[in-house]
Parts: structure tokens; sequence; C-alpha cells
């Protein structure tokens, strides 16, 4: 079974520049999560989709990021305009929670390195 | 207000010995406890979980403990081996699924 993935592994970019990560789920997953993991910190959520709806993003600064998820399938995260303090690594996870199935374990993509200057 | 805390930012133990990793947590709402393990440039992987129903969960080498009373939860690993090291993440969930609070993380480092 093919894990969660991740593209790039790596980013750096100026700030004020925009920035796009993708992310692919574990077939079947229902639920998608991106996270924020600034070093030395644990991972922080940004948002959660099941299938293509928002059920949470509460923490998404929602000035300068979005999320979509479309088809239910793959998703993005964009940056923009990237400021210093986002340098962090962001984590896609996936579950199979769906209506009626909770589901607490989550998989991890390698996550991306984000370098703002 | 952190709600899911791990005091220890680092453990050394000798290999063969008991490695004990410790997780507090301040919201009663939480139900459902997860311990993650982290190697460098990869994502954390599911490693142990326990409901708040039980007090004890094993799965060979690692087993959590849950003391509800004191908002406790404790990670053994015995033997502990050089293939432990690693950083670990407790996690905590509520009822109402999906959204997990994550510690700060413990780096566990095994010495042959």
């Amino acid at each position: 079974e093919a894990g969660v993935a991740q593209s790039p592994r790596y980013k750096i970019i100026e700030k004020r520049q925009s920035v796009a990560f993708w992310c692919n789920p574990i077939s079947g997953h229902a639920t998608l999560y991106w996270y924020q993991q600034i070093l030395g910190q644990g991972p922080k959520l940004l948002i959660q989709f099941q299938n293509n709806g928002v059920v949470d993003d509460s923490q998404l600064p929602k000035d300068r990021f979005s999320a979509e998820r479309l088809k239910g399938v793959d998703s993005t995260l964009k940056i923009q305009p990237a400021k210093l303090e986002d340098s962090a690594v962001y984590l896609c996870a996936s579950s199979l929670g769906r209506a009626g199935l909770i589901s607490y374990e989550q998989y991890f993509g390698p996550g991306t390195r984000l370098t703002v200057t | 207000d952190q709600q899911v805390k791990q005091n220890s930012p680092s453990l050394s133990v000798q290999e063969g010995r008991i490695s004990i990793l410790n997780c507090d947590y301040t919201n009663s709402m939480f139900d459902y406890f997860l311990w993650y393990k982290k190697y460098p440039a990869e994502g954390p992987t599911f490693l142990i979980s326990i409901s708040s129903i039980k007090d004890k969960n094993e799965d060979g080498r690692f087993t959590v403990f849950l003391n509800k009373s004191a908002k406790h939860l404790s990670l053994h690993i015995v033997p502990s081996q050089p293939g432990d090291s690693a950083v670990y993440f407790c996690a905590a969930t509520p009822a109402v699924a999906g959204k997990s609070t994550f510690g700060d993380g413990t780096t566990l480092t095994v010495k042959p």
C-alpha cells in the first residue's frame, strides 16, 4: 500500500513570494490534514478535510493561507504572501475516518521543508 | 495554553534498559491518546494508542499507561534498542474524532 505522498520535499523562497504544496493521501482515506511543524515543536493542525469538505480550519491564517481538496482526493496548500515566520515543515496526513466510522490513527507524509528568506 | 505537554525534551538510555517517556494533558475532553515516532526527514509514524476507558495497552516492547485522574500518560519501551532512537510525540484526541493535539516531542537516544 502506497503511503502519503507530498511534493516538493524542500522549497526556498523569499518573503512576500507565494508557494504551493501538494499532497496525495492513502487511497480510500476520507480525512486529510495539513499540519505546520516549527523546529522544536509538535505538529500544529492548520486544516482538516473530510472528503472535499472542510471540518476544521480554525488555526489556518486565512489572510495568507488557503487549501483545497478537489474531488476528495489530492490537496494543495498555498501561502501567499509568505512571511519569515512561515519557515517550517508542512506535513500532510490522512486517516480512514468517514461518517459513522471514527479513525484516530493518522498516516503522515514525509513533509515539505519550507525556508523563507 | 499548551494542552498537551511533554516536559522532557530529551532522554538518553542504555541499550537493553527501559525507556519511559511522559506526557501530561489538561483538557478533560480528550478521550483517545496516541504516540507517534519520528525519524529525521520523515513524517511521524503511529506507534501505539490507548482509549480513556483503559489504563494500559501493550504491543510487543511498547506499553502505554494512562492515569486519567492525574491527566498523565507514559510510554514504556522494554528493552530499548538503538533503532528506537527518534523523536516521540504524544497526541490527544477528543471523542468527537479527528483533531489531535500534539506535544512538542521527546528525543530518545538509546546508546549501544
